[in-house]
């Protein structure tokens, strides 16, 4: 079974530009979730979808951050525009069912902003 | 808010021998636990994950105890192999699916030849 896809691995941009991740969950999951792992901390969650509908931003910056799940399949997560204090890996989950348990993670955009 | 916290940033441990990652929980609503192993530069992985209605689980060469008395949590790992090396995040949450993941801070565990 194909894990959890992520790209690009990593990304360098200076602040003020803009930035987009892309995440593809395993085939069959219904729930996806983009976190923020700042170096040296747990991940954090930023936005969970469940099919193509939001479950929970409460802790999306939504002045710069945006993110979609049009299909109810793969996933982009946009920062426009960007700060220092974003610089972390990003990182995309996702589980079979809606309680939030036992998440699969793929390996991660490192963000670095300049 | 409530939080999840880890009681040791570093483990240094002996190949061979037996490594215990402990981890805090401040919650006592939570009824979900689950511990995941993370390696550099990848996301975090899957290793074992326990209901509040039990106390022990055991998996391949892992074991997670739960103490609900003292909010206690910890992660055994038998005979500590080189590729262990890693940082171990707990996390948790409660009950309901409105109710997301909180995830500590990790202990970095550090196997030794």
């Amino acid at each position: 079974e194909a894990g959890v896809a992520q790209s690009p691995r990593y990304k360098i941009i200076e602040k003020r530009q803009s930035v987009a991740f892309w995440c593809n969950p395993i085939s069959g999951h219904a729930t996806l979730y983009w976190y923020q792992q700042i170096l040296g901390q747990g991940p954090k969650l930023l936005i969970q979808f469940q099919n193509n509908g939001v479950v929970d931003d409460s802790q999306l910056p939504k002045d710069r951050f945006s993110a979609e799940r049009l299909k109810g399949v793969d996933s982009t997560l946009k920062i426009q525009p960007a700060k220092l204090e974003d610089s972390a890996v990003y990182l995309c989950a996702s589980s079979f069912g809606t309680a939030n348990e036992k998440l699969f993670f793929g390996s991660g955009t490192q963000l670095s902003v300049l | 808010g409530e939080s999840v916290g880890l009681h040791l940033p570093t483990l240094s441990v002996q190949e061979g021998d037996n490594s215990i990652i402990n981890c805090a929980y401040s919650n006592s609503a939570s009824d979900y636990f689950i511990w995941y192993k993370q390696e550099s530069g990848k996301g975090p992985q899957f290793i074992i994950d326990i209901r509040s209605n039990m106390d022990k689980r055991q998996g391949q060469r892992v074991t997670v105890l739960l103490n609900k008395t003292v909010k206690h949590l910890s992660l055994q790992i038998a005979a500590t192999q080189p590729g262990d090396s890693a940082v171990y995040f707990c996390a948790e949450k409660s009950a309901g699916t409105a109710s997301k993941l909180t995830f500590g801070t990790g202990t970095r565990l550090q196997v030794t030849l």
